[in-house]
């Protein structure tokens, strides 16, 4: 059973700070890595993907990863009151025969104005 | 930007009965999936399908499951007797090979069952 770990939070930071979302995964050949915020009551939407070791930087989110340890995280610079939402790791399957992406539970963000 | 969509929005039916969720996937996408979330709980895996057959399924998708494309836009999930534990959202999402994995997701079915 593959699993994507997420602390369920709250998560809560003031306006304007740095937000630090993490996830672990336990399936070693994941090469597909994403992220997706999904506000209450609506769809997963998908904000970033990661391949590869290393950061990776869109607007003011940044996407890290480091396969060695299992590990991808969401920075968020300057946090918004709109950033509020529960943030979605999501990992691949590469032993799917459907390349299905496998979620983890989600860590709820709240940005204090 | 082209979208997933889904209809209905919200769909409330008595158990036992059969119900059908529509979607209209991304027009150049090629691989579709069926995913739940029961309220509270983590996006679920249900179903994937690729050139016209089920290429992956989890346990969850049991018999009383079945997904069809009937024409070249619609996908649609049956559900073909209803349980209070199928109430959920449902969502549709696809996909091509160019969006490097990533699904894009339409905006759901919150199916409730009493």
């Amino acid at each position: 059973q593959k699993e994507v770990e997420q602390n369920s939070g709250p998560l809560s930071v003031p306006e304007g700070a740095i937000a630090s979302l993490n996830c672990t995964y336990s399936d070693r050949v994941s090469q597909s890595f994403f992220w997706y915020r999904q506000y209450s009551g609506k769809s997963p939407e998908l904000i970033m993907s990661i391949y590869s070791n290393g950061d990776k930087e869109d607007g003011r989110f940044t996407a890290q990863l480091n396969k060695a340890s299992q590990y991808v995280s969401l920075l968020i610079r300057d946090s918004q009151p709109s950033d509020s939402a529960t943030y979605l790791c999501a990992v691949n399957d590469r032993e799917s025969s459907g390349d299905k992406l496998t979620f983890g539970t989600g860590t709820r963000l709240a940005v204090r104005p | 930007e082209p979208e997933v969509t889904q209809t209905p929005s919200h769909q409330v039916t008595q158990m036992g009965q059969e119900v059908i969720l529509r979607c209209v996937p991304i027009s150049n996408h090629l691989y579709f999936y069926w995913y739940r979330q029961i309220l509270g709980q983590k996006v679920e895996f249900l179903v994937s399908f690729y050139n016209n057959e089920i290429s992956e399924k989890s346990e969850i998708f049991d018999d009383q499951f079945s997904v069809e494309r009937p024409d070249g836009s619609n996908f649609t999930l049956k559900i073909r007797s209803t349980k209070l534990e199928d109430s959920a959202m449902y969502f549709c999402a696809s996909r091509t090979p160019q969006t490097g994995g990533a699904l894009y997701f339409g905006s759901g079915t919150r199916l409730t069952v009493v």
